[in-house]
């Protein structure tokens, strides 16, 4: 079946744009997860959501992030005035139930110029 | 919340050398330990993974046995091949719903 989609694939943003990304996880699955991932880094929790609640925003850098799942299945990550710092990979992972294992989208790369 | 110490890169080996890329963790309890695996250009991939103490996760030949007395997942292969370079994560979940917390990486490059 379908794995999991982000759109889009590559980003270019100047400073201070806001940007949305877009995660389709895989169908059914109840868990989805945002990871940002640095260059040369392992990724790093953003946030989490079982169905249409966020249970988890402890990642979130500031208050220019913003993530939505308003009807349990599609996410959108969205990044307002964008910072050079916000230039990264972003990632989405779906899993079937929490604490089942996690799968990944090819990513967002974001470059914030 | 939990951490991850994974060993330094990038390896370089020969071809059907043997492998072993070290992970230690720290957490509460006895998290899930997963390992990921990034090939080039393309996205994260679950390698394998283990759910209790003394599991021991296998796939394409690797293995990595959870060791909770010494809070480690080290990942082995007997005899690694070129297609096998990629870069290697070691993830414990955490949390009540598996939140995954990456080590650095490990980059490894196999020559023919």
């Amino acid at each position: 079946g379908a794995g999991v989609s982000q759109s889009p694939r590559y980003k270019v943003a100047k400073r201070g744009q806001d940007v949305a990304l877009r995660c389709d996880p895989i169908s059914g699955h109840v868990s989805l997860f945002w990871y940002q991932q640095a260059l040369g880094q392992g990724p790093e929790f953003l946030t989490y959501f079982q169905n249409e609640a966020q249970l988890d925003k402890s990642g979130l850098p500031s208050d220019r992030f913003f993530a939505e799942r308003p009807e349990g299945s599609v996410s959108t990550l969205k990044i307002q005035r964008t910072q050079q710092e916000d230039s990264a990979v972003y990632l989405c992972a779906s899993s079937r139930e929490k604490n089942y294992e996690q799968y990944f989208g090819p990513g967002t790369r974001l470059t914030v110029t | 919340g939990n951490s991850v110490t994974q060993m330094e890169g990038p390896v370089t080996l020969s071809e059907e050398a043997f492998l072993t890329i070290n992970c230690t963790y720290t957490a509460t309890g006895y998290p899930s330990l997963f390992w990921y695996v990034q090939y080039p250009g393309e996205g994260l991939q679950l390698l394998l993974k283990a759910t209790k103490a003394d599991d021991k996760g296998s796939n394409k030949g690797f293995e990595a046995t959870y060791r909770k007395e010494t809070t480690s997942f080290h990942l082995e292969k007997g005899s690694v091949q070129v297609s096998d370079s990629a870069v290697y994560f070691c993830a414990p979940a955490g949390t009540s719903y598996g939140k995954l917390t990456f080590g650095q990486g490990t980059i490894l490059t196999v020559h023919p």
